[in-house]
């Protein structure tokens, strides 16, 4: 089925620990985001990549990084992980934002660090 | 800068009754509005967005909202509600003017639908 793909769905790491989140999208969009979404917070943006090539920083981008690989994905790495980076992270993507079209999530990865 | 406000952490409403969740914004421009649903460990899904012309526009499983630039508000509606609209809704506004290619969410509504 067309949409947005993240890999792990689950993770325990322990502090310290480095990983990547990875997320890819088959419907040809422009631009991918990355969110985490806390209890009582919403969904906070990390980071996000208008077009392939390029990435901007969110609200809460310390602690993270990103890579745009190509048009299909964009993957967000934490270096050092630490517990308050427990969370549930979303990536989603849009063709074009500029024309105030709808963004497709994927299903999320719940992160947990001890 | 932009920004957007869901004033009611939950709403409590009996099936068949109508209901209404708030939500207000602020962007320095116009808006592109969005309504998105979350069921229980899934992602957002799109329910229905204001972009431009009549200000009251319909989405999927019947709800509807309600653009108002002089209250800037976007509340979301439904006549008569059912247990399965029971989620988490989220708000979200992006100021079409904006070169950042970005939209910003709510911290969410909860919505509980009782038998």
């Amino acid at each position: 089925n067309a949409g947005v793909t993240q890999t792990p769905k689950f993770q325990v790491l322990k502090t310290g620990q480095s990983m990547t989140l990875q997320c890819a999208q088959d419907m040809n969009h422009n631009s991918m985001y990355w969110y985490r979404q806390d209890p009582g917070m919403g969904l906070r943006l990390i980071y996000y990549s208008a077009s392939e090539g390029t990435t901007d920083k969110g609200e809460v981008p310390n602690g993270y990084n990103v890579s745009r690989l190509n048009k299909r994905e964009f993957s967000l790495r934490l270096e050092s992980a630490a517990p308050s980076q427990t969370s549930v992270y979303f990536c989603a993507s849009t063709l074009d934002p500029g024309q105030g079209l709808s963004y497709t999530f994927g299903s999320g990865t719940r992160l947990t660090v001890v | 800068a932009q920004s957007v406000a869901q004033p009611e952490d939950q709403v409590n409403v009996a099936e068949g009754n109508p209901l209404t969740v708030k939500c207000t914004y602020s962007v320095s421009g116009n808006p592109y509005l969005f309504w998105y649903v979350q069921y229980p460990n899934r992602g957002l899904q799109f329910l229905l967005k204001y972009i431009t012309g009549d200000n009251l526009v319909k989405g999927s499983y019947g709800f509807e909202a309600e653009f108002n630039k002089s209250q800037t508000s976007f509340h979301m509606k439904k006549p008569s509600a059912i247990v399965s609209d029971s989620a988490l809704y989220f708000c979200a506004v992006r100021d079409r003017y904006s070169s950042a290619s970005k939209i910003i969410f709510g911290s969410g509504t909860r919505l509980s639908i009782r038998p």
